[in-house]
C-alpha cells in the first residue's frame, strides 16, 4: 500500500530565508506524487506535481521539487519566502485501488514564516 | 474559468441529523471525488465518481453515500451524525479517473456536528 510521511509537523523560517519541506512516499508501482498547500480556512490549492520525465519539477509561487526515486523523497523547496507562504503544505501520492482514483495524502507541514 | 465550487460553506448540525454537501466540477471534468479532511490531519478518501457511476470508496461506514448526476455535479451525504464526522469536506474534480489524472480541489464545506 502506498503512504506518504512529512518529516516535519512544523517548519519556522524567517522572511527571504530558503525553505525544504520534507516528504517521503513508500509505493510497489509508478508514482505519480503532488504538492498542495492549504491557506487557513480554505481548500487545496496545486503547487506542483510529478508525473514523469525530468525529476526537477518547477510550480507557483517560486517553489520547486526534487523527485528522487533511490531515496523514495519528493522535498519541497524554495530559495526566499515571503510572509504570505504560511500555510499548511500536503505531499500526497495518487494510486489506483480497485478502480478508484485515490489521493494519499502525508499529514502536513505547517510553514510559519517570521519577519 | 470557474473551479470547483462546493455548498454550503459552513454547517452546524447536531448528533443522528443528516447532511446533503454538494459540489459542482470544473467545466469539462467528469470525474469527482470527496475527501474528509479532520482537523490537524490530512485529507482522508471518501469516495470517487466517474460518469455517474461509484468507482470506488475509502474506510467509511455506511452511513457515507454519494451520487453523481447527469452534468457531473455530486452529493455527499451522511446519516446519523457522530461527533466525530466534524471535519472539511473537499471536493476534487479531474478529466478523468486515469492514474495520472490532476484533482483539482474545492474550498471545501465546514461541518460542525454537536
Amino acid at each position: 500500500a502506498q503512504s506518504v510521511t512529512q518529516l516535519d509537523s512544523q517548519v519556522p523560517v524567517f522572511e527571504e530565508a530558503p525553505v525544504e519541506l520534507r516528504c517521503n512516499y513508500s509505493s510497489s508501482v509508478s508514482v505519480y506524487l503532488f504538492w498542495y498547500v492549504q491557506y487557513p480556512n480554505q481548500g487545496l490549492q496545486l503547487l506542483l506535481k510529478y508525473l514523469s520525465g525530468s525529476t526537477l519539477v518547477k510550480g507557483i509561487n517560486g517553489f520547486e521539487a526534487e523527485f528522487n526515486k533511490s531515496q523514495t523523497s519528493f522535498h519541497l523547496r524554495k530559495p526566499s519566502v515571503h510572509i504570505s507562504d504560511t500555510a499548511e503544505y500536503f505531499c500526497a501520492v495518487q494510486t489506483i485501488i480497485q478502480g478508484a482514483q485515490k489521493l494519499v495524502f502525508g499529514q502536513g507541514t505547517r510553514l510559519t514564516i517570521n519577519p | 474559468d470557474a473551479g470547483v465550487t462546493q455548498s454550503p460553506t459552513h454547517l452546524i448540525k447536531t448528533r443522528g441529523q443528516h447532511v446533503t454537501l454538494r459540489c459542482s466540477p470544473i467545466s469539462g471534468h467528469k470525474s469527482v471525488s470527496w475527501y474528509q479532511q479532520v482537523l490537524g490531519q490530512g485529507p482522508q478518501f471518501i469516495f470517487q465518481y466517474y460518469e455517474k457511476e461509484e468507482r470506488g470508496r475509502g474506510n467509511f461506514p455506511d452511513r457515507f453515500s454519494a451520487r453523481q448526476f447527469p452534468n457531473y455535479s455530486s452529493e455527499l451525504n451522511v446519516n446519523a451524525l457522530l461527533l466525530g464526522d466534524s471535519a472539511l469536506y473537499l471536493c476534487a474534480s479531474s478529466f478523468t479517473s486515469e492514474y495520472q489524472e490532476t484533482q483539482y480541489f474545492g474550498p471545501g464545506t465546514r461541518l460542525l456536528v454537536l
